[in-house]
């Protein structure tokens, strides 16, 4: 049974028309992370919630935004996508921080921004 | 800040043959170490990690990876592929602030 729930599987978007990407968790895990990843590139960490505490990483563009309005669901909303948002967006959790957590993945969504 | 490098971009092997993906990472301190894998149309799934003790760990699925500190190397093993075996293999690696650094990945394909 899947564990880490995305939906959709596949969006497509016009420029600059927001979007809103889904995670859904039956772990209750307390740390949920959003990672892009575009075609032949690793995965690149967006952000992370510890709980309720937002975690931003440094070059993640403004344009990205994130939801988390219970242990379950966390929310990835692009304000205005460009092309360059095109790519597969996955998300994560874990049961805690730090260097020992495992994390376990959705199967992602794929995005396109025509 | 860490970063991981996967050397071999796409493998093709027939069935039965051996396999090994390469793996270094850069990072000067104490890491833990992840083999993940993701075949077609499904999630990314843990295949095996190191975190300490002996440096030849065994996963799922028959993989094994060796981890040597004097060549930052967490190199991936199978001693006889199957064709189920195709899928993409992300190595990664995760620094004392809990960030987990990908790979770019490797994309196996395994020839029946």
């Amino acid at each position: 049974d899947a564990m880490v729930i995305q939906n959709p599987r596949y969006q497509v978007t016009q420029f600059g028309k927001p979007v809103t990407l889904s995670c859904s968790q039956t772990l209750n895990h307390n740390v949920m992370y959003w990672y892009q990843q575009k075609s032949s590139q690793a995965p690149k960490l967006l952000f992370h919630y510890y709980d309720k505490d937002f975690n931003n990483e440094a070059d993640t563009p403004d344009n990205f935004q994130s939801r988390r309005p219970n242990t379950s669901f966390c929310f990835l909303d692009i304000r205005s996508p460009g092309l360059g948002d095109t790519a597969m967006y996955l998300c994560a959790t874990s049961s805690l921080r730090g260097a020992k957590n495992i994390q376990y993945f959705g199967a992602g969504t794929r995005l396109s921004v025509l | 800040a860490q970063s991981v490098s996967q050397h071999n971009h796409h493998v093709i092997l027939s069935e039965a043959a051996s396999l090994e993906l390469g793996c270094n990472y850069s990072y000067g301190g104490t890491v833990n170490l992840f083999w993940y894998v993701q075949y077609p149309g499904q999630h990314l799934q843990l295949l095996l990690k190191y975190f300490s003790g002996d440096p030849l760990v065994k996963g799922i699925k028959g993989f094994e990876a060796e981890f040597i500190k004097s060549k930052f190397s967490f190199n991936l093993r199978k001693p006889s592929v199957q064709w189920s075996d195709t899928a993409e293999y992300f190595c990664a690696v995760n620094a004392p602030n809990g960030q987990l650094t990908f790979g770019s990945g490797t994309q196996l394909t395994v020839l029946p």
